[in-house]
């Protein structure tokens, strides 16, 4: 099945800074990639997705790549700020069994 | 998210008890997930729905059993079996969409309910 790796588990930025977050996966098949930000005790949030047919997809500070060849793609989040501290998780998925696998989550902490 | 429901909020169980935690969406959503969630740990899929009346098992589903007997309603029971049930479960929804690239849906995360065992 497939296999989704994340890193790094911890990071910590300055406010302000960039922070980039990156994902492996291994089933070439899969073909949508989620980002998913969880708060302490708090549900996942969807916060950008990309399709396999597009290699970057931007919202406001928040951005993914998607580089299919290598099997890797990457939150991208500029301008910084303390609320975007968080939990961060990716998922991979192969759309028509509708299973996610999701990355073990990065922990970003954004200091003021 | 407002439309995922999930009861309740905390969970305590005795050694030896089934516990049932419930999900409701009114999403019209077809499909509907249950995850499991340990500290500082991504999420396991335990049970996933496709449509009513049918369900697979996913990564983690010893200890675990579903029903899908209407759209709107995925209940989990944490069994006696499970030697190890405290955690923050999750249930999940998402509206199949059609395209060129197949099927690939997004899903949607209900507020969780944290099953402790005394």
């Amino acid at each position: 099945g497939e296999n989704v790796e994340q890193h790094p588990s911890t990071l910590s930025v300055q406010e302000g800074d960039s922070a980039v977050i990156k994902c492996t996966y291994s089933d070439s098949a899969s073909n949508y990639f989620p980002w998913y930000k969880q708060e302490l005790g708090k549900r996942p949030q969807l916060i950008i997705d990309i399709r396999s047919n597009v290699g970057e997809k931007k919202d406001q500070r928040i951005a993914v790549t998607l580089n299919k060849t290598a099997k890797h793609f990457s939150l991208h989040i500029t301008e910084t700020q303390p609320e975007d501290s968080a939990v961060y998780f990716c998922a991979a998925s192969i759309g028509n069994f509708n299973k996610f696998y999701f990355g073990s989550g990065t922990k970003l902490n954004v200091k003021p | 998210d407002g439309g995922i429901t999930q009861s309740p909020k905390y969970l305590f169980r005795k050694e030896g008890q089934n516990v049932t935690l419930s999900c409701e969406q009114n999403l019209n959503h077809d499909a509907m997930y249950w995850y499991r969630q340990d500290p500082g740990q991504g999420l396991r899929l335990i049970y996933y729905s496709q449509i009513v009346n049918d369900f697979q098992k996913g990564d983690i589903a010893e200890g675990y059993s579903v029903s899908r007997e209407k759209k709107e309603s995925f209940p989990l029971t944490v069994t006696s079996a499970q030697k190890n049930p405290t955690a923050f479960y999750l249930c999940a929804s998402s509206s199949r969409r059609s395209g060129r690239l197949g099927n690939t849906d997004t899903q949607y995360f209900g507020p969780g309910t944290r099953l402790t065992v005394l």
